[in-house]
């Protein structure tokens, strides 16, 4: 069965820093891993697709690696803005799942003015 | 330009009253979903549609049922609603393993 773990639960950064959240999934044999953002009261906004024979995928001020052999992937947002508070979420596709998404818990991140 | 549409946005249904949810989509996916997503967790998916194959999580609820009569539409039926069935809907779509994209949900209330 597939775990998919974000630590931190929560993040608190001053405006301007750069910041990495983090994603852990016990399965490795992973189609892709997908990072999302959410906005309180409101659905997912996809962020970032990775397959899992990249490395990194780059979106604006967002860069996404992934390392499927030690079942990690974490999300880096350089220069952190108030916009980007959001709940932060990453799912994974299993090889096995079809088309089906195993998704963590995410991360509230905070930015303060 | 809306790509996955979701109404109502907000569903006020009494305890035991039967409740239609629609998704609808410009995308022209083959692959639907419906999750549900309790505060603060993470969405929990109830099923998928490949095309009209009808995929039921193990763990979905009798009370929940679905219908795609189309490649644009699908509809969530909760059957006779809970007070444990209040929760935001999501409607999501992908080409089978690719990107999926979300609508804007539906925030169901059961008094």
């Amino acid at each position: 069965k597939q775990e998919v773990t974000q630590i931190p639960a929560a993040l608190s950064v001053p405006e301007g820093e750069n910041l990495v959240l983090n994603c852990s999934f016990t399965d490795s044999a992973i189609y892709n891993l997908q990072w999302f953002r959410q906005d309180p009261g409101k659905g997912l906004t996809s962020l970032l697709l990775i397959q899992s024979s990249q490395r990194e995928q780059t979106s604006g001020r967002l860069n996404a690696s992934l390392d499927k052999s030690s079942g990690r992937s974490t999300l880096y947002i350089a220069a952190s803005q108030p916009g980007d508070s959001a709940t932060y979420l990453c799912a994974v596709r299993r090889v096995t799942s079809g088309s089906r998404l195993t998704f963590g818990e995410g991360t509230q991140l905070t930015v303060n003015p | 330009d809306a790509m996955v549409i979701q109404n109502p946005r907000y569903q006020v249904t009494q305890f035991g009253k039967p409740v239609t949810l629609s998704c609808s989509q410009t995308l022209n996916h083959n692959v639907m979903y419906w999750y549900q997503q309790k505060s603060s967790q993470a969405p929990k998916l109830l099923f998928h549609y490949y095309d009209k194959d009808f995929n039921n999580e193990a763990d979905t609820p009798d009370n929940f049922q679905s219908r795609r009569p189309n490649t644009s539409f699908c509809f969530l039926d909760i059957r006779s609603p809970g007070l444990g069935d209040a929760a935001m809907y999501l409607c999501a779509t992908s080409r089978i393993t690719d990107t999926q994209y979300f609508g804007p949900g539906t925030r169901l209330t059961v008094l």
